[in-house]
């Protein structure tokens, strides 16, 4: 059974910084295109980054390039997304999402989200 | 860039009626690449639908997805009481970069 685990969601203010991780299991974790995707409080759902399983390759969505880098530890089994500069438009909850693996263009499995609070 | 416009915002509706929602892109993409999410409140979205029309297992027959040019279709032949949900439509592209996209939703709603 797959399971995705997102941690490392909190408060913070304005311009700070936070890392969330995701811990995947029940798959073969380096096989699969992972992406974050965000749900702002009472909004739609909202693509944020994909990274490839193959070769790491990484796209962003332009209203995080720059500030965001997501990164995979294959032998973690485990997904990140580094934020910083942080404003209260990045106030969501984070679901980390497996691609499927045909061709990487859908999100199969969903983790329940972890909440990114943007406040001083 | 990929926009993606969902009609209607909301729909009310009772057990046992058919329901149809629509799903408009912005530019001519592939259809394989759009798929439909279900989101009920305090949950992960759900995939129910992939390349435009094709169920994921376990996704029961009462889903169906269509296409037209731009036009995407999900319907729900007989609405049960745990669809009553929002439903997102999602479409990928790659040119002139890889990017995914999803629409505002659509609630459908108790009666």
């Amino acid at each position: 059974e797959v399971q995705l685990v997102e941690s490392g969601g909190g408060l913070v203010q304005p311009g700070g910084s936070l890392r969330l991780s995701c811990a995947a299991s029940g798959f073969t974790f380096r096989n699969y295109a992972m992406s974050w995707v965000r749900q702002a409080p009472g909004k739609g759902l909202e693509w944020v980054s994909t990274i490839t399983g193959s070769d790491g390759s990484t796209y962003y969505a332009d209203s995080v390039k720059g500030r965001f880098t997501i990164s995979r530890g294959n032998s973690k089994n485990t997904l990140y997304l580094q934020m910083n500069s942080l404003t209260a438009g990045d106030t969501a909850i984070y679901h980390c999402a497996q691609n499927d693996a045909a061709s990487g263009t859908v999100f199969d499995y969903w983790g329940q989200g972890a909440l990114v609070t943007v406040s001083s | 860039e990929i926009v993606l416009t969902q009609s209607p915002g909301t729909l009310s509706l009772s057990p046992g009626e058919r329901v149809t929602l629509s799903c408009r892109a912005s530019q001519s993409l592939s259809s394989t690449y759009l798929a439909w999410y279900q989101q009920k409140p305090g949950q992960a979205p759900r995939l129910l639908i992939f390349d435009a029309s094709k169920r994921p297992t376990g996704i029961p027959d009462r889903f169906s997805g269509s296409a037209s040019g731009t036009d995407f279709t999900l319907t729900i032949s007989r609405l049960e009481p745990e669809d009553f949900a929002v439903y997102y439509c999602q479409q990928y592209g790659d040119s002139p970069r890889r990017m995914w996209a999803f629409g505002q939703g659509t609630k459908v709603e108790i009666k």
